[in-house]
């Protein structure tokens, strides 16, 4: 069975903390994801990578990088957390281009 | 660019009754289409996707739906829902080319709460 784990299912911390999350996939799937989730916002692509050390820009990059040093790994980074990016974070990965996406049970970042 | 509309951010109805929810794509070339479906405490996983062939697909817990062209309309419904159909369903649309990697796009997600 297919699996995406995300480190962690609820998270807090403080304005300025640098702020790791992790998604880990079993699949070995060329593509990984992150995206956030808002209220009346749907999801938001932050950034994918197609493969390992490779990366690109989603629609909203902005207080946030990443890293993909092992295929079945992608962390996404909050260099110095702000209020504005207290949000459901999903990982996801998928095959190819076309096919499904598995996503990850997410993660709720509180930033305080 | 490619963009999603769900017309209905919330859709009551009664158990055992009829639904459907509604998407609609723009897009400058074709289209791969999809439905997902996020339940309580989860992440989303794929409900169906339309990449060719048949405009009618199918999932295995009795949704439909149904790619129009010209109406670039891609609408979920399920002739007769169940208390553990309440979820929020998210349409998506990537370009239909198999060349690198395409951009998915989401809507902003339709909350079905079905009423016993």
């Amino acid at each position: 069975d297919v699996k995406v784990t995300q480190s962690s299912r609820y998270l807090v911390k403080r304005t300025g903390e640098k702020v790791f999350l992790e998604c880990v996939q079993d699949m070995d799937h060329e593509n990984m994801f992150w995206y956030r989730q808002d209220p009346g916002l749907g999801l938001r692509l932050i950034y994918f990578s197609y493969d390992v050390k490779m990366k690109e820009k989603g629609d909203i990059p902005e207080g946030y990088s990443v890293s993909r040093e092992k295929k079945e790994r992608f962390s996404l980074i909050l260099e110095s957390a702000s209020t504005n990016q207290t949000s459901m974070y999903l990982c996801a990965s998928s095959r190819t281009a076309i096919t499904t996406q598995y996503f990850g049970p997410g993660t709720r970042l509180t930033v305080l | 660019a490619q963009s999603v509309t769900q017309l209905d951010s919330q859709v009551p109805v009664f158990e055992e009754a009829p639904v459907e929810l509604r998407c609609n794509y723009s897009s400058s070339v074709s289209v791969y289409l999809f439905w997902y479906v996020q339940y309580p405490n989860q992440g989303l996983q794929l409900l169906l996707k339309y990449l060719s062939g048949s405009t009618l697909v199918e999932s295995i817990n009795g949704f439909e739906a149904e790619f129009n062209k010209s109406q670039t309309s891609f609408h979920l419904r399920k002739p007769s829902v169940h208390i553990s159909d309440t979820a929020e369903y998210f349409c998506a649309v990537s370009p239909g080319s198999s060349g690198g990697y395409q951009k998915v796009t989401f809507g902003i997600g339709t909350k079905l709460q079905v009423i016993p």
